[in-house]
């Protein structure tokens, strides 16, 4: 049982370019979360899942979209990046919504120069 | 505007002394609540929890006081070891869609 895996750990990305952060849990959660966390400050809900082909707007997603075609799998696209999506990222599953614990994946750092 | 705080950004303890960790939040609607544990390059790791409906609830050398009427929430750790040197987040979860709403963090460091 590998858990949430999210790849890559590390990535620089240029001003304006896009690109995909994978995120894969192997527990058959419908719940899945996307998190990102800047440095000294707690994590904050990106988007969010309670199911395949259901997705919801976290606290803030400007600048970001999401997926869900399978239970596995909830990608997160950065478009147009910018340098304040300098970030850390975490995907994070549960088997439910309420009271349920989250797990999370390790983590993808995120530079945007 | 922060929902969940957690005041103090570090904490040191020495070893085998008690280590109390403070969260506040400002939404009595707020009921259900949990503490994270993070470690350097990794994502955090669910310690305990507690519901409205307690005041306390214990886990090991881990347990998590609430106070409803002062919306305060403690997490103590006795005793400390130098293994429990991590950033601990406080969390609420809102709704019933399993949203966490998490305090800033405070990182712990027990010396030996």
């Amino acid at each position: 049982n590998a858990g949430v895996t999210q790849t890559p750990k590390f990535h620089i990305l240029k001003i304006g370019q896009s690109m995909t952060l994978q995120c894969t849990q192997d527990m058959n959660h419908n719940y899945m979360y996307w998190y990102r966390q800047d440095p000294g400050m707690g994590l904050k809900l990106i988007y969010y899942s309670v199911g395949a082909g259901i997705t919801d707007k976290g606290e803030v997603p400007n600048g970001y979209n999401v997926s869900r075609s399978t239970t596995e799998d909830f990608p997160l696209r950065l478009e147009l990046a910018a340098p304040s999506q300098t970030s850390v990222y975490f995907c994070a599953s549960s088997s439910g919504p309420y009271q349920e614990t989250q797990y999370f994946g390790p983590g993808t750092r995120l530079l945007v120069l | 505007d922060q929902q969940v705080k957690q005041n103090s950004p570090s904490l040191s303890v020495q070893e085998g002394r008690i280590s109390i960790l403070n969260c506040d939040y400002t939404n009595s609607m707020f009921d259900y609540f949990l503490w994270y544990k993070k470690y350097p390059a990794e994502g955090p790791t669910f310690l305990i929890s507690i519901s409205s409906i307690k005041d306390k609830n214990e886990d090991g050398r881990f347990t998590v006081f609430l106070n409803k009427s002062a919306k305060h929430l403690s997490l103590h750790i006795v005793p400390s070891q130098p293994g429990d040197s991590a950033v601990y987040f406080c969390a609420v979860s809102s709704g019933n869609t399993g949203k966490l709403i998490f305090g800033q963090g405070t990182t712990l460091q027990v010396k030996p």
